[in-house]
């Protein structure tokens, strides 16, 4: 069985300053790893995945991740937010099922960017 | 512009309607999801479609009847639904499976009240 866990529900962030979005899985197999984000009613966006290769993955908007294997983690990171990034941000991990790549998500962080 | 078209995006019914939710892709995807979305909660998958056939029904109440005409389209076909069923229902698709981590992408979602 695979899971995903998002420590922090909400993050707020001044408006200019970094951030970093926790996550951490576990997966019996090997893992494909997502990033999500979901505005205010919208569906989910990707951000950025992990299928293999480099650790370091960049996405769009300016986010990347990093997957470490050792410590079961893929965080989230942006060197300088916005006010446009504030958001719902769903981690995820895939797994075969039923012939298809079926998601698991974590419970979300909010992100709220303060001016 | 989301590549995966979801039709009503807002749906108020009572419960002993008879409704239909409709999903339509064309990028050549051979996996089709349903997932449903509470408030302030990550997506939980419904059922997946792979290459036509129904392939996991995540153990949804009949009242939820799912069917892909063509590779194309998703529909979710909703009768006597009850008020705890309201929710964002979001469509997405994939390339397929074979365990290669496709990613998933979705709709902006039906946006479903039921009275």
């Amino acid at each position: 069985a695979q899971s995903v866990t998002q420590l922090d529900s909400q993050v707020p962030v001044f408006e200019e300053a970094p951030v970093e979005l926790r996550c951490n899985y576990s997966s019996s197999v090997s893992v494909y790893l997502f990033w999500y984000v979901q505005y205010p009613n919208q569906g989910l966006q990707l951000l950025l995945k992990y299928l293999s290769g480099s650790t370091l993955v960049k996405g769009i908007n300016g986010f990347e991740a990093e997957f470490n294997k050792s410590q079961t983690s893929f965080h989230l990171r942006k060197p300088s937010v916005h006010i446009s990034d504030t958001a719902e941000y769903f981690c995820a991990v895939s797994a075969l099922r039923g012939g298809a790549d079926g998601l698991t998500f974590g419970k979300g962080t909010h992100l709220i960017i303060q001016p | 512009d989301t590549e995966v078209t979801q039709t009503p995006k807002h749906l108020v019914m009572g419960m002993t309607n008879k409704k239909s939710l409709k999903c339509e892709q064309h990028m050549g995807h051979r996996a089709m999801y349903w997932y449903k979305q509470k408030a302030k909660k990550p997506p939980e998958l419904m059922f997946v479609y792979s290459y036509e056939k129904l392939s996991i029904n995540e153990s949804v109440p009949s009242r939820f009847s799912p069917e892909c005409p063509n590779s194309s389209l998703l529909n979710l076909h909703l009768h006597a639904l009850q008020p705890e069923d309201s929710a964002l229902y979001l469509c997405a698709s994939s390339q397929g499976g074979q365990g290669k981590g496709s990613p998933l992408h979705f709709g902006n979602g039906t946006r479903l009240t039921v009275t």
